[in-house]
């Protein structure tokens, strides 16, 4: 299957400073990726879905501003933790597709990203 | 926001025993389900794509079933092994609407399998 990496994996910062973590795909060209976050004994849901080139599409709820997402190129996507705050500490995983493939495509995670802010 | 339900939340299993899991989604929306393996501190890892009812999909001991009409797929595995303790998600991909490709997920079923 497809590789997706993502780093960090773990990061602690302070309360007021930005955060960037950084998903690839390292064997395949990702049309679109996703960012995804999972608070402790909840369900992964979706933040925001970035397609190269263009502006990333953020769910109901997400705040655009706090949550910057860049996809530079089909291997890269960046999302950008600002002005963290504690209530931000969470897990942070990132998928990357080829939509191209059409109906039923797999999304290949990364391994995620452990964010606490203190 | 469309709701995924897993069961059991978690399943402890001794070496040998087969055993399966639930998920069961709002069918009128359905476009594809995915079921994803996730161990700790690993990437999840892709195990089935399934679209069409009725749909029977098999990878090695693990294999899983798509009821499309009544909303619901089953994921079996045969003669469990320590190896497949993991976390098992599964996600609904809805119809295409202005986010393709989203997935709706599960809590997921964390399976325990004791030596």
């Amino acid at each position: 299957g497809a590789v997706v990496s993502q780093h960090p994996s773990r990061v602690i910062c302070k309360s007021g400073t930005s955060v960037k973590i950084e998903c690839r795909s390292l064997d395949f060209q990702a049309t679109t990726m996703f960012w995804y976050r999972q608070f402790p004994k909840q369900s992964l849901m979706l933040m925001a879905t970035s397609n190269e080139g263009s502006k990333a599409t953020y769910e109901q709820g997400v705040e655009k501003d706090k949550f910057l997402i860049n996809h530079a190129s089909l291997t890269l996507s960046t999302l950008t933790v600002t002005s963290a705050h504690p209530e931000d500490s969470s897990f942070y995983i990132c998928s990357a597709a080829d939509i191209g493939r059409g109906i039923g495509y797999e999304q290949y995670f990364g391994p995620g990203t452990r964010l606490t802010v203190t | 926001i469309l709701n995924v339900e897993q069961s059991p939340q978690s399943l402890h299993v001794q070496e040998g025993d087969s055993t399966n899991f639930t998920c069961s989604f709002p069918s009128s929306n359905f476009y594809a389900l995915h079921w994803y393996r996730w161990e700790t501190a690993k990437s999840p890892e892709a195990l089935f794509v399934m679209t069409l009812n009725g749909d029977e999909k098999k990878k090695g001991r693990i294999s899983a079933t798509l009821n499309t009409k009544e909303g619901y797929s089953y994921l079996y595995i045969k003669g469990s092994q320590p190896e497949d303790s993991a976390t098992y998600l599964c996600a609904l991909q809805a119809d295409r609407g202005s986010t393709l490709g989203r997935l709706y997920f599960g809590r997921g079923t964390q399976l325990t399998v004791w030596p």
